[in-house]
């Protein structure tokens, strides 16, 4: 069993939709849960991440963490094209090294 | 402020063929990473660096050597190129969880 499970997608939506991307873990230990968003043939950037359980909110992104079922979550409301890329989750049990990485979901958000 | 700059680019190698990748931010970040990102494997870290002087093996670090020039710079020497090797790679550096940055990549294919 992978550390972080991933669907590959893609996932294709309508502007304008809520989208909902997921990620299990198998590591209780993970504390930091980090979402990234990678353009393609872009590097990976930090769009946002939890400590421990619990929803954080930015703009139209919210990430949600449940540990107890170990299931992590991105939700983004009002999607654009723009938001069209691959977006990867990765769990740590720091906050700044050793990540665990899963596969990404590619997103098309269509006009 | 250039952020994370790798260089080269892209590179074509033929097996045994030896390369070095660079890597420089000028973020005065003490952590920093090289990953190497296959299709359906995600991104997997090669090698770690804390700060200046110390290294530490990631997830995939056979064939490959590091070294941390100084605070800027963090290197990444293949030796004897393998098809195996055939990647896109990325450094990344981290100050704070929040600041977290990745360069643009580097697509070596190697024959």
């Amino acid at each position: 069993q992978k550390e972080v499970e991933q669907d590959p997608g893609p996932l294709s939506v309508p502007e304008g939709a809520i989208v909902s991307l997921n990620c299990t873990y198998s590591n209780s230990a993970f504390q930091y849960f980090m979402w990234y968003r990678q353009y393609s043939r872009k590097g990976p950037e930090l769009l946002m991440y939890t400590y421990s359980s619990g929803n954080k909110e930015d703009g139209r992104f919210t990430a949600q963490v449940d540990k107890s079922s170990k299931y992590i979550s991105l939700f983004i409301r009002d999607s654009q094209p723009s938001d069209s890329a691959t977006y990867l989750c990765a769990p740590s049990t720091s906050g700044t090294y050793k990540y665990i990485f899963g596969t990404g979901t590619r997103l098309k958000v269509l006009a | 402020n250039a952020g994370v700059t790798q260089t080269p680019k892209f590179q074509v190698l033929k097996t045994g063929q030896s390369m070095t990748l660079q890597c420089a931010q000028d973020m005065n970040h003490n952590s920093m990473y090289w990953y190497r990102q296959d299709p359906g494997m995600g991104l997997r870290l090669i090698y770690y660096s804390a700060s200046e002087g110390t290294t530490d093996k990631g997830e995939v670090p056979n064939g490959y050597n590091v070294s941390r020039l100084n605070k800027r710079e963090f290197s990444l020497r293949l030796e004897s190129a393998a098809p195996s090797q055939t990647s896109v790679y990325f450094c990344a550096s981290t100050g704070t969880v929040e600041t977290q940055y990745f360069g643009p990549g580097t697509r070596l294919l190697v024959l």
